[in-house]
């Protein structure tokens, strides 16, 4: 996997916008970028992928940078429960390790009402 | 309801002492893995599977052993447990993994708490 670095944490108030970075400069050509986030006592749960273009779904958006090296996770509105855990994973698109998945420790949000 | 499911939730045991954590889903997955999750040291894949008997070790396999002999299981085995494998398990299941490098959507567990004295 490709190595991403994250902020250990970040915070926001309700109903502001959060980007949430990584960096991942060793990415390859055909690698996507995912991110996942762990509420409170669950499990990871996924919330975007993407490869070269900005990406939007119902939980984010995720807008990736030109030279691919880099990428950011937007809520657009923060709110309570959004408070979690962002892994932001680069995994190998191919070659021996092809399944391995690296999370790291991730990025913690935290909400302020 | 599509789910990925583990058993048990929580466990307390002995060192020494053989212990199995099962998963299943019911999703017709065929990739599976295995994550431990320690405060500091984030998420840390264990084991996965692509499918049915393939098996690959992730960061962190020492102390375990998986078996892929169906699609829907895919057990954690630990033969000797060690007060360091105390730990939050998570099990996932996905789709394959597709052509271009692209993984599909992982869906987790809701993890097996484990306490190894």
């Amino acid at each position: 996997d490709a190595k991403t670095t994250q902020p250990n944490s970040m915070e926001s108030n309700e109903e502001e916008p959060v980007h949430l970075p990584c960096n991942h400069s060793t990415i390859s050509g055909t690698d996507y970028i995912h991110w996942y986030r762990q509420l409170p006592s669950q499990g990871p749960e996924y919330v975007i992928h993407g490869l070269t273009s900005n990406v939007n779904n119902r939980m984010a958006s995720l807008a990736i940078a030109e030279d691919r090296k880099s990428s950011t996770l937007i809520l657009h509105r923060a709110t309570l429960r959004d408070a979690a855990v962002y892994y932001c994973l680069v995994p190998n698109a191919g070659g021996t390790s092809y399944g391995k998945l690296t999370f790291g420790q991730g990025t913690i949000l935290t909400v302020h009402p | 309801e599509a789910q990925v499911t583990q058993n048990p939730r929580y466990l307390i045991t002995v060192t020494g002492k053989k212990l199995t954590v099962t998963c299943s889903q019911n999703m017709n997955h065929e990739y599976m893995s295995w994550y431990r999750q320690d405060p500091g040291l984030g998420l840390r894949q264990i084991y996965y599977s692509m499918n049915v008997e393939v098996t690959d070790k992730g960061d962190v396999p020492e102390g375990y052993k998986v078996s892929r002999k169906e699609k829907r299981n895919f057990p954690l085995i630990l033969e000797s447990p060690s007060p360091n494998q105390t730990s939050l398990y998570f099990c996932a299941s996905s789709p394959p993994l597709l052509a271009g490098g692209r993984y599909n959507e992982q869906f987790f567990g809701p993890g097996t708490r484990l306490t190894v004295l």
